[in-house]
């Protein structure tokens, strides 16, 4: 079965600082590959996808992921993160021509202090 | 806005009883999921219905129910409620089945608080 894991429990930032979030999952086969973010009192949104084609994927917001099929990561990236970036952030895995639903990370929450 | 909506927001009920979550998709969206949030279990998948038929079983308890109905709407029945079920229970909705290229697309979720 699918699992994904998610590196961090809680990460703690300060304005304008990088930020990287660790996810990899353990399947074999072909995968869609997507971060959601959940804002504090809110459901959850989508950040960004990958199906296929250029590995380094650019969501909204200002973040991007990239793909690396040889770790079986999907690390999420922001260069410089704002005080509204606070929430928690879900990796999620789809298996391709598995027939398996959609698997999620435990997810990470990011604090920034302003 | 996502546009997948879920009725109630907020419910409270008393263990023992039965509720009713209701879910509509996006226009369009074939399928409907349903997941639970809670604190100590995190996000879990519960099921999965496309075009008014189960597609998919995860880890949802067998007082729990749904069905999707002709209209595309989902409801979610919990029944003999027990204060562990108190949790956030989202719907998602996606055009089509997974194993295709699919997003899935969040409604706001309900609140359940089972006292």
């Amino acid at each position: 079965a699918q699992s994904v894991s998610q590196h961090n429990h809680h990460v703690i930032l300060s304005e304008a600082a990088s930020l990287e979030l660790g996810c990899n999952y353990s399947y074999g086969g072909t995968v869609n590959l997507f971060w959601y973010v959940q804002y504090p009192g809110q459901h959850l949104q989508l950040l960004l996808k990958y199906f296929s084609g250029d590995p380094l994927v650019k969501g909204i917001k200002g973040f991007e992921a990239e793909f690396i099929k040889s770790k079986f990561s999907f690390n999420l990236r922001k260069p410089s993160v704002q005080w509204s970036d606070t929430a928690e952030y879900f990796c999620a895995v789809n298996a391709r021509n598995y027939g398996q639903n959609f698997v999620f990370g435990p997810g990470t929450r990011l604090s920034v202090l302003p | 806005d996502s546009g997948v909506t879920q009725t109630p927001k907020h419910l409270i009920t008393a263990t023992g009883q039965r509720v009713t979550l209701r879910c509509s998709p996006r226009s369009g969206d074939l399928s409907v999921y349903w997941y639970q949030q809670s604190l100590d279990q995190g996000l879990q998948f519960l099921i999965q219905y496309y075009n008014g038929e189960e597609r998919a079983k995860g880890n949802i308890l067998e007082r729990f129910s749904a069905q999707q109905f002709p209209d595309l709407h989902s409801e979610l029945n919990l029944s003999s409620l027990e204060l562990g079920d108190s949790a956030l229970y989202f719907c998602a909705s996606s055009v089509g089945t997974s194993g295709t290229q699919e997003t899935q697309y969040f409604g706001p979720g309900t609140r359940l608080l089972v006292l």
